[in-house]
């Protein structure tokens, strides 16, 4: 049903591993977006892509290291996490990056390091 | 001051009542704005943009006031179904950024 597709949908970590994120988007959408979401916390805008360029990094630890080889893929590539770094990662995609047009979510991928 | 204020609730209503939610943004240079809906362990949803001259779908109605900075939800005739955590969500202009409040819960009882 969804045009973002994210996965995994769930990881199991430890802080020494290097695991990595998928985001797809099939809209034909020019901006992508990695969302953090914790208990009880808004969503944290991480960083954006807009035509492939990032255009957005919101003071994000270098831990996280996004990647975006073309519009319609996104890649978050995780290194030496802290329990802390346990989320729901969620993806967006919109038509454009300006953030003037409504974000469309992936299911999500539920992220704990132990 | 918060970027996106939100009240969190929760908000417990009767089937049949109408529930209102306000947010209160911070960038008056904010040109775009929208209401999501977020079910327990799911992604936000897309409810309906907010547009100056407000604008209704169905039971929902959104208005927006530029000069107070402040944005509103009306839930008519709530439904057992609406229980869920609403998200107020402004776009700040060119940045790219969509800033999302922390959500304001609604259980609706039969």
């Amino acid at each position: 049903e969804t045009g973002v597709t994210q996965t995994p949908r769930h990881l199991v970590m430890g802080m020494t591993n290097k695991k990595s994120l998928k985001c797809e988007q099939h809209l034909g959408h020019n901006a992508m977006y990695w969302y953090k979401q914790s208990a009880k916390k808004p969503l944290e805008l991480m960083f954006v892509y807009n035509f492939k360029e990032q255009t957005e990094n919101n003071s994000v630890p270098s831990r996280f290291s996004p990647e975006c080889p073309n519009s319609s893929h996104l890649f978050l590539h995780l290194h030496t996490l802290q329990p802390e770094d346990s989320a729901l990662y969620l993806c967006a995609s919109s038509q454009d990056g300006a953030g003037n047009t409504e974000a469309f979510f992936g299911q999500g991928t539920r992220l704990t390091v132990v | 001051r918060k970027e996106v204020e939100q009240d969190p609730g929760p908000f417990n209503v009767p089937e049949g009542a109408t529930v209102a939610f306000n947010c209160t943004y911070s960038n008056s240079a904010s040109q775009s704005f929208f209401w999501y809906r977020q079910d327990c362990r799911k992604e936000p949803k897309l409810l309906m943009s907010v547009y100056s001259s407000g604008n209704e779908d169905g039971r929902f109605t959104a208005q927006l006031n530029r000069a107070s900075q402040y944005i509103s939800l009306l839930i008519r005739d709530s439904k057992l179904s609406d229980s869920a955590t609403y998200l107020c969500v402004v776009g700040a202009g060119n940045t790219g950024k969509l800033i999302f409040g922390q959500g304001t819960t609604l259980q609706v009882k039969p």
